[in-house]
């Protein structure tokens, strides 16, 4: 079974000061991995994810995530937090693309404030 | 549309009452997955669809809960007998099934919000 565990539900930065999320994570197999937004009364949005190559993968909005598999994590950073980065974040893993489907399994968000 | 569209954006409802929560996913997206956001939750998986088919149900949480999907578009979430508990976002999902165009993604859309009083 795979599981994802976000380090802190909430997180507060300051206006140009960068934006550390923490995401760990299990799985049996080689993962997929997806970094999630959502903005207030939104749906989820893909920010980046890594599948297989290269280990640092870039984003929308100037995020990025390295994918550690010695430490099975999948942090995601932004050197400098924008008032509109203010939204909740959600780290995913899934099996790949199987047949029975890209089923994710979500971490349980952590949430950026961000302070001006 | 050009993307996931979800009714009733928001439903109240009385407990003990049934719920329809309808998802329609993007044109050509054979697979449909619907998840549950509670407040200070994450998203709960729910069930999957191939086609018409439930591959993976395995995420409804009671016998309450069904759902179904009709000509491989179209699906609908059914809640009867609602109890505060049930009380969430519906968030439905879709993707496609081939290996050209499946790239392990899930696109999603706005959810529906359901509060049982």
């Amino acid at each position: 079974a795979q599981s994802v565990t976000q380090l802190g539900s909430h997180v507060s930065v300051s206006e140009g000061a960068l934006v550390l999320l923490r995401c760990n994570y299990s799985s049996s197999v080689p993962p997929y991995l997806f970094w999630y937004v959502q903005y207030p009364n939104q749906g989820l949005q893909l920010l980046l994810k890594y599948t297989t190559g290269a280990t640092l993968v870039k984003g929308i909005n100037g995020f990025e995530a390295e994918f550690k598999k010695s430490e099975t994590s999948f942090h995601l950073t932004k050197p400098s937090a924008h008032m509109s980065d203010a939204a909740e974040y959600f780290c995913a893993v899934s099996e790949g693309i199987k047949a029975a489907g890209n089923k994710l399994t979500f971490g349980g968000g952590t949430r950026v404030l961000v302070k001006p | 549309g050009a993307g996931v569209s979800q009714s009733p954006s928001n439903k109240v409802t009385e407990k003990g009452k049934d719920v329809e929560l309808r998802c329609d996913p993007i044109s050509g997206h054979t697979a449909l997955y619907w998840y549950r956001q509670s407040l200070g939750q994450g998203l709960e998986f729910l069930i999957y669809f191939q086609g018409n088919s439930a591959p993976d149900k395995s995420g409804l949480p009671s016998d309450r809960f069904s759902a179904e999907r009709t000509g491989g578009s179209v699906s609908t979430l059914t809640i009867q007998r609602t109890q505060q508990e049930d009380s969430a976002v519906y968030l439905c999902a879709s993707s496609p099934s081939d290996r050209v165009y499946n790239t392990g993604e899930l696109f999603f859309g706005e959810g529906s919000r359901l509060t049982v009083l």
